[in-house]
């Protein structure tokens, strides 16, 4: 089976940062890779799809890329909303990365 | 506006059944995948089936396979998850999914979700 891992599990950041998350696959992955921001209590939202396509309404701070088996969720200028869980999950069987969570440095 | 409403959550002894329901509006189900997903309190996200478009692919995580069967009433739009033989560690929020293609990739829209607690 293709497994995700994700890291970190964890990312402090503040206001204004730049962050980056990453997922990688166990091999190389047929299909694509989506990301998602949870918030406490509320259903995933889907934020990227096809490793780099803005879901509609997304703001342009939130951007994906790949190489090879990584692929990366980058945030440029973090805004207070922002502060959540991600999760990546690839299309092949639907595997999502363990989550990280954004947190106030 | 796309809406998916789930219901069917409830308290359950461990081997019990529970059918959930998700009903959904604002797009056809026949032109669309539509999966569950599942997260355990505190937990992460796990997908656990889907339906392809047409109804007639089904797919499922291993950990389920064989206790949970994926259905749909297309005149109804609703799509169901039936869950037998639960076990404690099944207990988590269960949320329907809508897929932006008509095979399961990615999930577009996302239900309120509905809990379920083994015990």
């Amino acid at each position: 089976d293709v497994q995700m891992t994700q890291s970190p599990s964890t990312l402090p950041a503040s206001v204004g940062d730049r962050i980056t998350i990453t997922c990688r696959a166990g091999q190389r992955t047929t299909g694509g890779l989506a990301w998602y921001q949870q918030k406490p209590g509320k259903a995933p939202q889907l934020l990227i799809y096809d490793a780099s396509t803005l879901e509609t309404g997304v703001p342009s701070r939130f951007s994906g890329s790949a190489s090879g088996t990584e692929f990366t969720l980058t945030i440029d200028n973090l805004q207070p909303d922002d502060f959540a869980t991600y999760y990546c999950q690839q299309y092949y069987r639907q595997i999502f990365g363990q989550g990280t969570k954004v947190e106030i440095k | 506006e796309v809406q998916l409403l789930e219901s069917g959550g409830d308290l359950v002894q461990p081997g019990g059944s529970l059918r959930l329901s998700c009903v959904t509006s604002g797009f056809r189900l026949d032109n669309h995948a539509m999966s569950w997903v599942r997260q355990a309190p505190g937990g992460g996200l796990e997908w656990l089936s889907a339906m392809g478009a047409t109804g007639a692919t089904t797919y499922y995580a291993d950990s389920v396979k064989g206790r949970f069967t994926i259905s749909r009433h297309i005149s109804k739009n609703t799509l169901f998850l039936q869950l037998n033989n639960l076990r404690v560690e099944d207990t988590a929020i269960y949320y329907c999914a809508k897929g932006r293609s008509v095979i399961p990739r990615y999930f577009q829209e996302w239900g309120q979700g509905t809990l379920v607690i083994v015990s």
